[in-house]
């Protein structure tokens, strides 16, 4: 069955320490993945996908596809990453599969 | 354009109501989504449109569910007979069929409560 784990349901840091998001998936063929953040009070979207390979607000992830994973990285933690985010992979090629989120709690 | 819209924001209603919500896309965007949100979970797939065609419903989507999206424009999203089970975030996103596949704009989402 096709599926998104995020083991971590919270991870606090502190502000300019390194974050990982973990994200393992389950999928039989070429996945297409994607990291969706939802900032407090504000609509789900986009953060990037992996097809891109691009850094967005210094965030990267880099899909293995050996242990089937695409976590979710940024060097400097700022307070503004604070959101939650959700790892999520396309369905044949239409509906969207998400993980149960992290909360990213980032403290000065 | 603002962006997807949703009305309304939030719905109580008491159990064995019917409920209806709308949802405005991106006017540009043939296609439309349908999730369901509850505490702690992420969005789970509902159904999908292409243009006016609901080309997929999830498993999730039971008869007491119907989703139409009559002029390729706004759909709704009708509950019957609306269980306590339904309460959760219904979520409407829209995508263009040549954008990258999952590249998909949320609304704000309806919070339904049922009593």
């Amino acid at each position: 069955a096709q599926r998104v784990t995020q083991p971590e349901k919270l991870l606090s840091v502190f502000k300019g320490a390194p974050v990982e998001l973990k994200c393992n998936y389950s999928y039989s063929g070429s996945p297409e993945l994607f990291w969706y953040v939802q900032y407090s009070r504000q609509r789900l979207q986009l953060l990037l996908r992996h097809i891109s390979r691009e850094s967005i607000k210094g965030f990267t992830a880099d899909l293995n596809k050996g242990e089937t994973s695409f976590h979710l990285k940024k060097p400097f933690a700022q307070e503004e990453d604070s959101a939650m985010y959700y790892c999520a992979l396309v369905q044949a090629g239409t509906a969207l599969i998400f993980g149960k989120g992290t909360t990213l709690s980032v403290s000065s | 354009d603002t962006g997807v819209s949703q009305d309304p924001r939030h719905k109580i209603t008491k159990r064995g109501q019917n409920v209806t919500f709308r949802c405005d896309p991106i006017s540009e965007h043939n296609r439309l989504y349908w999730y369901r949100q509850t505490l702690g979970q992420g969005p789970e797939f509902l159904t999908y449109f292409q243009n006016e065609a609901q080309l997929e419903k999830s498993r999730l989507l039971s008869d007491r569910f119907s989703a139409e999206r009559p002029k390729g424009s706004f759909s709704t999203l009708e509950i019957q007979r609306t269980e306590q089970g339904d309460s959760a975030m219904y979520l409407c996103a829209s995508s263009f069929d040549r954008a990258v596949v999952g590249t998909q704009y949320f609304g704000p989402g309806t919070r339904l409560t049922v009593l």
